[in-house]
């Protein structure tokens, strides 16, 4: 299975400065099937990015993601207060499914 | 855009089957891939498995021998059988749907259920 690893595994920052997540895989992830998502306390993940770097619908172009074969990046150009939450990637090119273990984006 | 709801018990006892059941809604279990995910308090996230209505279902190689994932058409339900349960296996279990394929990624999802297992 592909194994993903996150780095930070925390990230302390202000609103309005900018976070940066690494995903790293330890095989090529195929036709770079790599997602991210947000999840805030009690609640379910929510999608924002797929296809490595196609943002979902009603995603704000604040949030972008970039990447290929074993190396991805999830960016948030200016944190908002409600942006402050964990962030996890997640690879769909290989069965099983995995995710990273999660990067909290906190204030 | 597709609802999901998932519904069970919220303790079990150890070596007893979780049951739960995902209700759907706004539209049709026969089509998609319908998968079931979990985290434990505090956690990352697993996939369990999948079940596409006209195909079959895929499990994750770590639970494949305990589980097992159904649809009821009439009910336009998921259903989640997990078998030899411990305390390991706590955790919020959430359903989830991939609009777009096998090989698409989580586009819905539940709400999530909490389901702890303990005597």
């Amino acid at each position: 299975e592909i194994v993903l690893t996150q780095s930070p595994g925390t990230l302390s920052l202000s609103p309005g400065e900018r976070a940066t997540v690494s995903c790293r895989a330890s095989q090529s992830v195929s036709s770079n099937y790599l997602a991210w998502y947000q999840q805030r306390p009690g609640q379910a993940p929510r999608l924002l990015i797929y296809g490595a770097s196609s943002r979902a619908p009603g995603i704000p172009d604040n949030f972008s993601g970039s990447g290929s074969g074993t190396d991805f990046t999830l960016t948030i150009r200016r944190l908002e207060p409600e942006d402050f939450a964990v962030y996890y990637c997640q690879q769909y090119g290989s069965s099983p499914w995995t995710f990273g273990q999660g990067t909290k984006v906190e204030i | 855009q597709v609802q999901l709801q998932e519904s069970g018990p919220g303790l079990v006892k150890p070596s007893e089957t979780l049951s739960l059941s995902c209700t759907v809604s706004g539209g049709s279990i026969s089509t998609n891939y319908w998968s079931w995910i979990r985290q434990p308090p505090g956690k990352g996230l697993e996939w369990i498995g999948y079940i596409y209505y006209n195909w079959g279902t895929n499990y994750n190689p770590s639970l494949k021998s305990r589980v097992t994932i159904s649809v009821d058409t009439s009910k336009n339900q998921l259903s989640l059988k997990l078998s030899s349960m411990t305390a390991a296996d706590t955790a919020v279990y959430f359903c989830a749907t991939q609009t777009y394929g096998a090989n698409s990624y989580f586009d819905s999802w539940g709400r999530g259920t909490l389901v702890t297992v303990s005597s």
